[in-house]
């Protein structure tokens, strides 16, 4: 959805530990998620990519699952480093719509 | 070295001055985009570009301006009708609409 607010939610884990990032969308109608990483004063990083035709897709220490029926999308990083330190911000293209809605974002700290 | 630019990272300017921020690509692609980043905050489609001399508004379009003439470039004017133009400024661009959209490292603009 839109970004609201001025108070990003945040998730913190041990340095180790999987990290879990959430995000629900509104529009049933999307066909095309996206995961991105910022860190500070950068441009966001692509990660991962989903179509709705699936509910799961992997990448190199990261997986995506989508649930369709709940409209809920989360980003599960496996083993986190301190590396990974980032706001994490999804993205939903809509069917037929020719641009990209994000959501607020998710920051994600690294407890040593 | 394939890559989108963004020039300058840190720009200052007075109210009521119009100034035009730099978006340069190498990747071919053919979309290219314009976001703003607010503190806290997601990204804003301001407008974006799907071929060359062609160019649509996004969410937030008041008070900018582009142009595309050429596939590699595509400069973003705040002029001084935007009423809060203070942000941090995301070039993007993609091979087509429903591709990801890779980011270029941004400008602060602030305006004082």
């Amino acid at each position: 959805g839109e970004s609201v607010g001025l108070h990003l939610p945040t998730l913190s884990v041990q340095e180790g530990d999987n990290s879990i990032i959430n995000c629900a969308y509104s529009n049933s109608a999307s066909d095309y998620f996206i995961w991105y990483k910022q860190e500070s004063g950068k441009g966001p990083q692509f990660i991962i990519d989903i179509r709705s035709n699936m509910d799961k897709r992997q990448g190199q220490r990261v997986t995506v699952l989508l649930n369709k029926t709940v409209k809920h999308l989360s980003l599960q990083i496996a083993a986190t480093q301190p590396g990974d330190s980032a706001v994490y911000f999804c993205a939903e293209k809509r069917e037929g719509a020719q641009k990209l809605v994000f959501g607020q974002g998710t920051r994600l700290t690294i407890n040593p | 070295d394939g890559g989108i630019t963004q020039s300058p990272k840190y720009l200052f300017r007075k109210e009521g001055q119009n100034v035009t921020l730099s978006c340069e690509q190498n990747l071919n692609h053919d979309a290219m985009y314009w976001y703003r980043q607010d503190p806290g905050q997601g990204l804003r489609l301001i407008y974006y570009s799907q071929i060359v001399n062609d160019f649509q508004k996004g969410d937030i379009a008041e008070g900018y301006s582009v142009s595309r003439e050429k596939k590699e470039s595509f400069p973003l004017t705040v002029t001084s009708a935007q009423k809060n133009p203070t942000a941090f400024y995301l070039c993007a661009s993609s091979s087509g609409l429903s591709r990801e959209q890779y980011f270029g490292p941004g400008t602060r603009l602030t305006v004082t």
